[in-house]
């Protein structure tokens, strides 16, 4: 039981590429979330779903896409990198009221 | 869900306990009590919950105040590992998807 996974771990990119950042859960979970940190500050909400093949937007989700084609898996883009958008993305999932697991991050550098 | 108040800082002596307190004078009555903890460069974890009765397990404790406006996070030893930032956040029971709204929370130093 691995419990939530990001890919890749570290990443850097140019402004104006794009990339797609993957989290996956083996736990059977409904919902999946992806945050982003900023130095010092705490975590914000980019998107989110609440099950397969759904998405909604959380309370910075400019500039990002998802898509949740399988239950376990949870897909961040981003089609046009920009230096604002160097943070640490951490990837979440919960079932329910229980608790929410959090991935061990991925670090994004746009330069 | 509710606003929390958290201190930005506190600082604490290896194996001295520690209390990390956390107003939340909005709270409704559906409301529950969530502590996550965010060690140096890992996802947040979770650490302890309740409603309105003090809950203990093998991280922490937690004490809520009677009228539940306000509660404390306590590490009975505190250890360097326990380094971190720790969060306090409310959710109504029947919240459903709603995501976890997290604040800036209180980082917790650890002297040797």
């Amino acid at each position: 039981n691995a419990g939530v996974t990001q890919t890749p771990k570290f990443r850097v990119l140019k402004t104006g590429q794009s990339m797609t950042l993957l989290c996956a859960q083996d736990m059977n979970h409904e919902y999946m979330y992806w945050y982003r940190q900023d130095p010092g500050m705490g975590l914000r909400l980019i998107h989110y779903s609440v099950g397969e093949g759904t998405t909604a937007k959380g309370e910075v989700p400019d500039g990002y896409n998802v898509s949740r084609l399988k239950k376990q898996n949870f897909l961040l883009g981003l089609e046009s990198a920009a230096p604002s958008q160097t943070s640490v993305y951490f990837c979440a999932s919960r079932r329910g009221h229980e608790t929410q697991y959090f991935g061990p991050g991925t670090r994004l550098l746009v330069l | 869900d509710a606003k929390t108040t958290q201190p930005n800082s506190m600082e604490s002596n290896e194996e001295e306990p520690v209390h990390l307190p956390c107003n939340h004078s909005t709270i409704s009555g559906t409301d529950y009590i969530h502590w996550y903890r965010q060690l140096p460069s890992q996802g947040p974890e979770y650490v302890i919950h309740g409603l309105t009765s003090n809950v203990n397990n093998r991280m922490a404790s937690l004490a809520i105040a009677e009228d539940r406006k306000s509660s404390t996070l306590i590490l009975h030893r505190a250890t360097l590992r326990d380094a971190a930032v720790y969060y306090c956040i409310l959710r109504g029971w029947n919240s459903g998807n709603t995501p976890l709204v997290f604040g800036k929370g209180t980082r917790l130093s650890v002297i040797a």
